[in-house]
């Protein structure tokens, strides 16, 4: 199994472009998610989905869009880049919902937006 | 304040040393994740647990609900185990709230 992989791994865009970080996973897991590390903070939330066709915000959503039209495929969209996006995304994934389930992480992807 | 403290936020030892890091929570939970952050970046889950204790090789985990405290120790520290290590926390869904991470370097 390849686990959870993530493209691109760095990325610079330019303020007002928009991109899409891709996320998926072999491992048939329900529940993906989206979070943004910056220096200081720990991980949090941008977006969630519980399975196929269903997603939900989290802790930091504006700015972003996710759709999930497959249980493998979890894409983040970047509407409209702002310097404030600069920061590593990571995609996560569990078996299901419940905190009692073991998350994998993706390699990350670095976005700088200048 | 934040929902979930760690301390130190950043930790030097020498090789061999025994290590603790603290991860204190202010709200309910229903299971606390220790997870490892290597220097190239990728994450990893090491723990799950909501009482007790876990085990596995040089690293134990503990978790005291009544005082919402959980400890990670690694013992015989190798530089190896130079990373950050993150204490999570789920209120009974998938959702997590992260702690700042502390920053461990061991020094051979």
């Amino acid at each position: 199994n390849a686990g959870v992989t993530q493209t691109p791994k760095f990325q610079v865009l330019k303020t007002g472009q928009s991109m899409t970080l891709q996320c998926a996973q072999d491992m048939n897991h329900e529940y993906m998610s989206w979070y943004r590390q910056d220096p200081g903070m720990g991980l949090r939330l941008i977006h969630y989905s519980v399975g196929a066709g269903i997603t939900d915000q989290g802790e930091v959503p504006n700015g972003y869009n996710v759709s999930r039209s497959t249980t493998e495929d979890f894409p983040l969209r970047l509407l409209s880049a702002a310097p404030s996006q600069t920061s590593v995304y990571f995609c996560a994934s569990s078996l299901a919902s419940g905190g009692w389930n073991e998350q994998f992480f993706g390699p990350g992807t670095r976005l700088t937006v200048l | 304040k934040n929902e979930v403290e760690q301390s130190p936020q950043n930790l030097t030892a020498q090789e061999g040393e025994f290590i603790t890091i603290n991860c204190s929570y202010s709200v309910g939970i229903s299971a606390l994740h220790w997870l490892q952050q290597h220097p190239g970046g990728g994450i990893v889950s090491l723990f799950m647990l909501s009482s007790g204790k876990k085990k596995h090789g040089r690293l134990i985990a503990t978790i005291n609900i009544q005082e919402k405290h959980s400890s990670l120790h690694i013992t015989a520290s190798h530089p190896r185990d130079s990373a950050v290590y993150i204490c999570a926390v789920s209120r009974g869904g998938s959702r997590l709230t992260f702690g700042e991470g502390t920053q461990l370097t061991v020094n051979p």
